[in-house]
């Protein structure tokens, strides 16, 4: 069974600019989450879809993030524009539901603002 | 906002000894899981513990659950080098949507 795929591994951008990181869950999990992981704390959610419907993003910063999960598969997570804090390691997972299922993580972007 | 608070926040053993890592947070929960995260395979499920659950084992894993005091523990026994690793508690907090917030970590160091 293939992983979580996500691209691109590594960003260098300069504040101000923008960015966009991509998520292909594993085939047939509804349930799809982004995180941001800064250096040395836990993963902090930024939001969930339930299939192409978005469940949580209230830790999302809507004046600079924004993601959409079309058709229910893919996601895209775009910055813009970047600050210096947005430094971070984003990680895509997804798992079959929500609850009491396990998430699956991707190998995570990891982003440096400059 | 994190839920758990993770102790200790750093720990080093030898090879074939035993680590205890302790987990707290604060609501009431459906479940609370265990991550290990390490440069070479990112964030990896270990076990998942239900509310209605005390112990749960899986392989050298050991995984506690107190409700009452709202913490959990996970032991993993005869330790490798291949488990230097952080390890993460996340709670699936009741009455949300399923999110799971991640605790600080502990960093584990297993030398050989």
């Amino acid at each position: 069974e293939a992983g979580v795929a996500q691209s691109p591994r590594y960003k260098i951008i300069e504040k101000r600019q923008s960015v966009a990181f991509w998520c292909n869950p594993i085939s047939g999990h509804a349930t799809l989450y982004w995180y941001q992981q800064i250096l040395g704390q836990g993963p902090k959610l930024l939001i969930q879809f339930q299939n192409n419907g978005v469940v949580d993003d209230s830790q999302l910063p809507k004046d600079r993030f924004s993601a959409e999960r079309l058709k229910g598969v893919d996601s895209t997570l775009k910055i813009q524009p970047a600050k210096l804090e947005d430094s971070a390691v984003y990680l895509c997972a997804s798992s079959l539901g929500s609850g009491s299922y396990e998430q699956y993580f991707g190998p995570g972007t990891r982003l440096t603002v400059t | 906002s994190q839920q758990g608070e993770e102790d200790p926040q750093a720990l080093s053993i030898q090879e074939g000894e035993n680590a205890t890592m302790n987990c707290s947070y604060k609501t009431s929960i459906n479940n609370l899981q265990w991550y290990r995260q390490n440069s070479g395979r990112g964030l990896v499920h270990l076990i998942l513990i239900r509310s209605n659950e005390r112990e749960k084992h899986s392989g050298r894993l050991r995984v506690t659950l107190d409700t009452s005091k709202k913490s959990s523990s996970l032991l993993i026994t005869a330790s490798r080098a291949a488990d230097t690793a952080s390890y993460f508690c996340a709670t699936d907090e009741t009455g949300n949507t399923g999110k799971l917030i991640f605790g600080q970590g502990t960093t584990l160091q297993v030398k050989p």
